[in-house]
């Protein structure tokens, strides 16, 4: 079956733009986890949606939000962008049970200029 | 706050050498540990997990990892390294109250396999 998919791959923005990431989740998942990935920091935990209701948020400002739809696909958002937010954002869907395993999209690379 | 070590960020082997990558975790609660796996141009996956039970827990392609309650760890080993084994390897950590999707990375070890 296919795997996560997370669009767009690769994305320029500007200091005080913002942006919109879109992740589809293996079908059947209900929930969907964003991280973040830099050089500096690894990865980081952003939040976590399950049937459309965030569940679990790491720490990051509030200009850091996410969504997800009824049919598990979720969005996340980052507005007044800056320089450090350049980073690889990692989509990853499971299906919310204790299972263990996160399944991870190839990520959306983000440039800040 | 929890947070995960690991100490070597740049491991070299030759192909059949044997391979153990430290981690260790800070927190002091019932945790659950992960190995995850990153090929090259590949995403990230699942090696092996523990929960709980025999802390020696076997993944695939041959890893496996033990878990060291008293001292804090989750150190992966691999008896004979392969060239396909070169990859970016991450140790993971969950509090088992706070669900299986918020993992604690920790910055990864790159793994290079020469043949």
């Amino acid at each position: 079956k296919a795997g996560v998919t997370q669009t767009p791959r690769y994305l320029i923005k500007t200091r005080g733009q913002q942006v919109t990431l879109s992740c589809s989740p293996i079908s059947g998942h209900r929930s969907v986890s964003w991280y973040q990935q830099t050089p500096g920091q690894g990865l980081q935990f952003l939040f976590e949606y399950f049937s459309e209701t965030q569940r679990n948020k790491g720490n990051f400002p509030g200009r850091f939000s996410g969504r997800q739809f009824s049919n598990s696909r979720s969005e996340m958002n980052v507005s007044t962008l800056e320089l450090g937010d350049s980073a690889l954002y990692l989509c990853a869907s499971s299906l919310g049970k204790n299972t263990g395993e996160l399944f991870f999209g190839e990520g959306s690379r983000l440039t800040v200029l | 706050a929890q947070s995960v070590s690991q100490h070597n960020h740049h491991v070299i082997l030759s192909e059949a050498a044997s391979l153990e990558l430290g981690c260790n975790y800070s927190y002091g609660g019932t945790v659950n540990l992960f190995w995850y796996v990153q090929y090259p141009g590949q995403h990230l996956q699942l090696l092996l997990k523990y929960f709980s039970g025999d802390p020696l827990v076997k993944g695939i392609k041959g890893f496996e990892a033990e878990f060291i309650k008293s001292k804090f760890s989750f150190n992966l080993r691999k008896p004979s390294v392969q060239w396909s084994d070169t990859a970016e390897y991450f140790c993971a950590v969950t509090q088992t109250n706070t669900g299986f999707q918020k993992l604690v990375f920790g910055t990864g070890t790159r793994l290079l396999v020469s043949p």
